[in-house]
């Protein structure tokens, strides 16, 4: 079975501050793991996704994050955030090919100036 | 390249109406889902298609949700009866198919069930 823990439903950052959301997953598989973003009344928005080319994967708006199979971890960062960053995170995993994705809790993302 | 359409966006009704929510994938996007997304929470799963089959409806309630996808392009997802605890957040979302392909979300229809 497939599962994902955000291991903090919420986070408070300064604008300009590094922003750490973390996830950690289960699999019985090798797995696929992505970042969704969703603001307030919008849909949800890819940031970034794993897929075993690479172990530190660049998305948009400056986001990253690390896949870490010792850790069963795949933790979201950026530098430096923006107001805009404020939204919902989701971490989300997929096991097997032709299956969904299983999305974790999410994490809130507050910026303040 | 046109994305998930979906409607309505919101949607009020009384328990035990019933309602109906429909999806317009990604045109050639064989795979498609609807979840649920309860205040607070991430999205759950409901239903995933393949083409018109479905693939896994594990967590479909049954007794009261049903969904189709005759032609293997829009769906509808049904709910009768509603009830209060059906007021969620309903995403439709479309795959091209392939373990590491990402999904790409509709804007939901927000359910609200008094």
């Amino acid at each position: 079975a497939q599962s994902v823990t955000q291991l903090d439903s919420h986070v408070s950052v300064s604008e300009g501050t590094p922003v750490l959301l973390r996830c950690n997953y289960s699999s019985s598989y090798s797995p696929s793991l992505f970042w969704y973003v969703q603001h307030p009344n919008k849909g949800l928005q890819l940031l970034l996704k794993y897929t075993s080319a690479a172990t530190l994967v660049k998305g948009i708006n400056g986001f990253e994050a690390e896949f870490k199979k010792s850790e069963t971890s795949f933790h979201l960062t950026k530098p430096s955030a923006h107001m805009s960053d404020a939204a919902e995170y989701f971490c989300v995993v997929r096991g097997q090919a032709g299956t969904a994705l299983i999305f974790g809790k999410g994490t809130t993302l507050s910026v303040s100036s | 390249e046109a994305g998930v359409a979906q409607s309505p966006r919101y949607k009020i009704i009384e328990k035990r109406q019933s309602v109906a929510f429909w999806c317009n994938p990604i045109s050639g996007h064989a795979t498609l889902y609807w979840y649920q997304q309860i205040l607070g929470q991430g999205p759950k799963l409901l239903i995933q298609f393949q083409n018109n089959g479905v693939v896994d409806d594990s967590q479909l309630p049954k007794d009261r949700f049903s969904a189709e996808r005759l032609k293997g392009v829009d769906s509808t997802l049904k709910i009768q009866p509603a009830k209060l605890e059906d007021s969620a957040v309903y995403l439709c979302a479309s795959n091209i198919g392939g373990k590491n392909t990402e999904a790409f979300f509709g804007q939901g229809t927000r359910l609200t069930v008094v």
